[in-house]
């Protein structure tokens, strides 16, 4: 079953931050976050595994409550860089990576 | 290194023709997969392989056929193509966490 995403779109102004969230309605091993740009393929931003491991780009923060099955991506200062279409995709097991992904979150940040 | 690349990057089929879908990458990895991607609905995991020689169906596999033909290859094949098949497919391959994606095959079936 497909992670729900919210907000399904958000508009900011550059500098300005933003949350997004991901929510599944299984116990998730782990949880990935992803970034498209218009045209282009998705780009991995960072990985939180069960237990508090996290992998990924140093300017990006995000949050896993393993309680709730939730997961949150914190963008600060946002630029003009950071627009794009941003997914999160739910393993319910480790190895393999097989993600289910939601339908995404559509960034854009103005000057 | 070339990452994962694809091939062709677009594609016009007529509604019955068959197809393949070629996919191979340059970095070791054990895992590929092949995605498609459709408007409003994120990316769904069409068929993937843990390991050179081992398939796996994902969530929408009806209609499609893989070959993972070597550790470097996997290919996705359409055998009688319909409209609804219409997308762009992506291929990807992994490591122990990051998924690395090739630019993505546009399809249109009519």
């Amino acid at each position: 079953q497909q992670p729900v995403q919210s907000p399904q779109a958000v508009i900011l102004r550059e500098g300005e931050d933003a949350v997004i969230n991901c929510s599944s309605s299984k116990a998730l091993y782990s949880v990935h976050w992803y970034r498209q740009k218009h045209g282009e393929a998705p780009v991995f931003l960072m990985i939180l595994l069960k237990g508090g491991e996290q992998k990924g780009h140093e300017k990006i923060s995000a949050s896993f409550n393993e309680k709730k099955q939730q997961s949150s991506l914190y963008l600060t200062a946002s630029q003009l860089s950071y627009s794009g279409t941003y997914f999160c995709g739910t393993a319910l097991t480790g190895g393999g990576n097989k993600l289910t992904f939601g339908t995404g979150t559509q960034l854009k940040v103005e000057l | 290194n070339a990452g994962v690349t694809q091939t062709p990057k677009f594609q016009v089929l007529k509604t019955g023709q068959s197809m393949t879908l070629q996919c191979a990458q340059d970095m070791n990895h054990n895992s590929m997969y092949w995605y498609r991607q459709d408007p409003g609905m994120g990316l769904r995991l069409i068929y993937y392989s843990a390991s050179e020689g081992t398939t796996d169906k994902g969530e929408v596999p009806n209609g499609y056929n893989v070959s993972r033909l070597n550790k470097r290859e996997f290919s996705l094949r359409l055998e009688s193509a319909a409209p609804s098949q219409t997308s762009v497919y992506f291929c990807a391959s992994s490591g122990a966490y990051e998924q690395y994606f090739g630019p993505g095959t546009r399809l249109t079936v009519t």
